[in-house]
């Protein structure tokens, strides 16, 4: 069974840093590309960043340099480095995947930016 | 303001069928293959329609997805209670180099 379990979570003052992780297991992880979505309360899925089996990385406009997403597949996990936090940064962030569509998504881990 | 539009929200009745559509431009929709989400309250998102119009596995054909040009949309026909949920396109954009989704379309099943 595919299992993705995000954490790392937290509360953080702005301009702060996090990690997140996003631990992987049920599949072969080095054969798949992963992505971080995250939700804000009330409103919609935003894509943040995917890393491709091959370590091709993507980011979404907003990110400016900010966050890093990064893969290590003998550990079966993934990581998103997030610095320079706002306020408008506060969310549920998910980990996802598939091979076509992202048909396995964590539980999402909340973080929260605000003094 | 997201660069592929969806209506805020759609409703139907049970057993109706209803459509929600998904907005975009050349650089997105218009040559990239288009997915649909769903989302209860409270869950994480589950992937309905790969590739505009593929079914993954377990998902009952009563979910439908077409693609035209710079639009997409998704049909649910014998609408469900169980269907009130939020509905989400997600594409590819060449021009941004990354992933976007719409905007969200909740459904409500009167």
């Amino acid at each position: 069974e595919v299992q993705l379990v995000e954490s790392g979570g937290g509360l953080v003052q702005p301009g702060g840093s996090l990690r997140l992780s996003c631990a992987a297991s049920g599949f072969t992880f080095k054969n798949y590309d992963m992505h971080w979505v995250r939700q804000a309360t009330g409103k919609g899925l935003e894509w943040v960043s995917g890393i491709g089996a091959a370590g091709h990385i993507f980011y979404a406009g907003f990110v400016k340099g900010r966050f890093t997403n990064s893969r290590e597949n003998a550990q079966n996990s993934l990581y998103l480095q997030m610095n320079s936090l706002t306020v408008g940064d506060t969310a549920v962030y998910y980990c996802a995947t598939g091979l076509e569509g992202w048909d396995s998504w964590g539980q999402g881990t909340l973080v929260t930016v605000s003094s | 303001q997201s660069v592929v539009t969806q209506p805020p929200s759609a409703s139907g009745t049970p057993g109706q069928r209803v459509t929600i559509s998904c907005s975009g431009s050349s650089s997105n929709i218009g040559s990239q293959n288009v997915y649909w989400y769903q989302q209860l309250p409270g869950t994480a998102p589950k992937v309905l329609i790969n590739r505009n119009n593929q079914r993954p596995s377990g998902v009952p054909d009563r979910f439908s997805g077409s693609k035209s040009g710079t639009s997409a949309s998704l049909a649910i026909s014998g609408l469900r209670s169980e269907d009130e949920a939020d509905y989400y396109c997600s594409v590819w954009d060449v021009s941004l180099t990354g992933w976007v989704f719409g905007g969200g379309t909740k459904l409500t099943v009167l």
